[in-house]
């Protein structure tokens, strides 16, 4: 089992459409990141949230951590074919140790 | 403008070899990561180390072995490979407050045992 459960695991779209990915954890995270990664290279660091019922906003994409620090959204509004790829959220846990959702394959089709 | 770089890129092994992967980072971070992923299973924590001269166990860390070398360096050692650890392996490193600062992670090492 993993900390984090993502979902939905798969999500296609057609371009101009809406979408939100959600990462769900019975445990308390100290901060939570949210990472974008394309095939064959490694994750890399879309946002941060730190402070519970923290919203940032990222051009299109709109983050969410939970009251309590136990989950997280991704909102991405009038999605792009350039914004195909996984998305994984990961946990701060015990201040020392990053766990990682199963992850989002986004595919938008122009 | 290196980052992190792992090496092998590509590695087929047969059950029972042994091998290390290696990692190098040049951010002069203290922490760096060992992960493997796995399809639908996201990156699995296996080692970390928080500083020079110091590693812990993450989540799957049965059948591996780190060494943190230096504070550049963070090797991966299988001493008798399984197939089950067919994977692509990431390292990655961070510096700074651990909770706002983001993971750089290398473009991955594509294991096959057989």
């Amino acid at each position: 089992t993993q900390l984090l459960e993502q979902s939905p695991q798969f999500l296609s779209i057609q371009e101009g459409e809406n979408l939100t990915v959600y990462c769900n954890s019975s445990s308390v995270f100290s901060s939570l990141q949210w990472y974008r990664q394309e095939p064959g290279e490694g994750p890399v660091l879309l946002v941060t949230v730190v402070t519970g019922g923290e919203v940032k906003k990222l051009k299109r994409l709109t983050f969410q951590f939970g009251d309590a620090r136990k989950d997280s959204s991704l909102h991405i509004t009038a999605a792009q074919p350039g914004d195909t790829g996984l998305y994984l959220c990961a946990g701060l846990y015990n201040f020392n140790k990053f766990y990682f959702g199963s992850g989002t394959k986004l595919n938008v089709k122009p | 403008n290196a980052g992190v770089t792992q090496t092998p890129k590509f590695q087929v092994l047969k059950t029972g070899q042994s091998m290390t992967l290696q990692c190098a980072q040049d951010m002069n971070h203290n922490s760096m990561y060992w992960y493997r992923q796995d399809p639908g299973m996201g990156l699995r924590l296996i080692y970390y180390s928080a500083s020079e001269g110091t590693t812990d166990k993450g989540e799957v860390p049965n059948g591996y072995n780190v060494s943190r070398l230096n504070k550049r360096e963070f090797s991966l050692r299988l001493e008798s490979a399984a197939p089950s650890q067919t994977s692509v392996y990431f390292c990655a490193s961070s510096g700074g407050r651990i909770d706002s600062s983001p993971l750089h992670f290398g473009n991955g090492t594509r294991l096959t045992v057989t």
